[in-house]
């Protein structure tokens, strides 16, 4: 059974602090990593996907790949109150398509 | 934004009734899904379509089908709905680029059966 893993929280942090949040993965033949934010109710939006080893920037996120230990993570900087959202972690399915997801973690961003 | 639609957006029937969920999108993409998402929950693949005349099953087993006749269409049919089906159903679709699998969701379907 592939297993994304995500820590559900909620995950509390201070408005312009940076938020941390972490993914394991279970299939080494995964390639393609992505994260996406769900606001309570809608659709998961994509923020950021990586594909190689290390970080890759974008605004205020960074997202950072260590395919050898199989952890994703995605630094968020200068946090702010619309921050606040569950963020999931999804990996390409190893060869097969459609995506894993994990259950999320739920950021708060606190005023 | 992507141009993904999903319709209805709410429904609510009762057991036993014969439903369609709709998606629909305007970006060409080859590739389009279906995940099912209870609250507080991961999403789980139930199908996918490479494109016109394919689909496959996903990880979690379902009791509804799809059917891919149009590249733009991937509609979702239970023939009869019961109160486990209850769930919040997500369409999503992507380019066939290889390597390339960035989905782009549709704003889901909540199902409710009574």
């Amino acid at each position: 059974q592939k297993e994304v893993e995500q820590n559900s929280g909620p995950l509390s942090v201070p408005e312009g602090a940076i938020a941390s949040l972490n993914c394991t993965y279970s299939d080494r033949g995964s390639q393609s990593f992505f994260w996406y934010r769900q606001y309570s109710g809608k659709s998961p939006e994509l923020i950021m996907f990586i594909y190689s080893n290390g970080d890759k920037e974008d605004g205020r996120f960074t997202a950072q790949l260590n395919k050898a230990s199989q952890y994703v993570s995605l630094l968020i900087r200068d946090s702010q109150p619309s921050d606040s959202a569950t963020y999931l972690c999804a990996v390409d399915r190893g060869g097969a398509d459609g995506l894993t997801f994990g259950k999320g973690t739920h950021l708060i961003i606190q005023p | 934004e992507a141009d993904i639609y999903q319709t209805p957006r709410y429904l609510v029937i009762g057991t036993g009734k014969k439903i369609t969920l709709e998606c629909s999108q305007t970006m060409g993409h080859d590739k389009m899904y279906w995940y099912q998402q209870d609250p507080g929950m991961e999403l789980h693949l139930i199908h996918y379509s490479y494109g016109v005349n394919s689909t496959e099953k996903g990880d979690l087993s379902s009791e509804s089908t799809v059917s891919r006749i149009r590249t733009e269409h991937f509609p979702l049919t239970l023939e009869s709905a019961r109160p486990s089906h209850t769930s919040q159903y997500l369409c999503a679709s992507s380019e066939s680029a290889e390597g390339d699998t960035e989905a782009f969701f549709g704003q889901g379907t909540r199902l409710t059966v009574v």
